[in-house]
C-alpha cells in the first residue's frame, strides 16, 4: 500500500518549452501533495505544497508562474515547468500525504520515484 | 520545524549492525521522528516513524531516549543493497506539514 507514481520518469526537452509531470497516489486519497527538487549530491528541497481544490503554496524563492501546480483530484497533482531553461534541469520528486487512521500506517508522506528533467 | 543533525557519511562492512544517530535538540512536544532511505535517482522510501522509546518493524529499529533530543536508526546485518542516503526528519504527525530534509547520512556498505 501507499504507492505513489510519477510520470514521466525522465524527460529531455529544448529550452523554452514546457514540461508537465504527473504525480498520482495509487491506493489512497491524498488531500495534500508536495513537490520537491533535488540537484546532484544535494538534499531534497521543498518547492510547493499542493492542496486538492485550492491553490498551491510555494516556498520562498520558487516562482509560482514558472512552476505551475494543479491538484485537480484526490489522487493527482501535476507540476508544469513553463519555459524551461537548462538551470531547471533537476530531479523532481513528489510526495503524497497518507493520513493516519486509513489503515495504512502512520500519517506520513510517501514519495514518488522521481522525474529526471534535462533541458537542452 | 525542528532542525536535525546527522553524520554526513558512514561506512560499514556487510553483515554488521549499523546505528545512525540523529540530533534534534529543538524537537517539539507534538513532533514525531521519521526516517527515510534514498537510493540514487529514486524518491525517498519511508523506513520507520516513532514518538518515544523503541519502534521496530521488519526493516529497522528506532530508539528514542526519554528526552527525545536524539534518535538512533538501527539497521541489523546490513547488506550491499543498504548503501543509500538516510534522512532523519522531525515534524508534527498530522496537519499535512512539509518535511525539511537535512543533509542526510550517506551509508556505504563494504563487502
Amino acid at each position: 500500500g501507499a504507492v505513489v507514481s510519477q510520470h514521466p520518469s525522465w524527460v529531455i526537452c529544448k529550452s523554452g518549452t514546457s514540461v508537465k509531470i504527473e504525480c498520482r497516489s495509487l491506493d489512497f486519497q491524498a488531500t495534500t501533495m508536495f513537490w520537491y527538487r533535488q540537484f546532484p549530491k544535494q538534499s531534497l528541497m521543498l518547492m510547493a505544497t499542493s492542496n486538492e481544490g485550492s491553490k498551491a503554496t510555494y516556498e520562498q524563492g520558487v516562482e509560482k508562474d514558472k512552476f505551475l501546480i494543479n491538484h485537480a483530484s484526490l489522487t493527482l497533482s501535476t507540476l508544469t515547468v513553463t519555459s524551461a531553461h537548462p538551470e531547471d534541469s533537476s530531479f523532481y520528486i513528489c510526495s503524497a500525504r497518507n493520513p493516519a487512521g486509513a489503515g495504512k500506517g502512520t500519517d506520513t508522506q510517501y514519495f514518488g520515484p522521481g522525474t529526471r528533467l534535462t533541458v537542452l | 520545524l525542528a532542525k536535525t543533525t546527522q553524520p554526513i557519511s558512514m561506512d560499514s562492512y556487510e553483515g554488521q549492525e549499523v546505528n545512525i544517530t540523529c540530533s534534534h535538540n529543538n524537537i517539539a512536544t507534538n513532533d514525531y521522528i521519521t526516517w527515510y532511505q534514498q537510493f540514487p535517482s529514486q524518491g525517498p522510501r519511508f523506513i520507520i516513524q516513532g514518538y518515544k522509546t523503541k519502534v521496530t518493524n521488519e526493516v529497522a529499529s528506532l530508539f528514542i531516549p526519554a528526552d527525545r533530543k536524539s534518535s538512533t536508526l538501527s539497521l541489523p546485518r546490513v547488506s550491499l543493497s543498504d548503501t543509500a542516503v538516510y534522512y532523519c526528519l522531525v515534524g508534527p504527525q498530522t496537519g499535512a506539514n512539509n518535511l525539511f530534509f537535512g543533509t542526510g547520512t550517506r551509508l556505504t556498505v563494504i563487502p
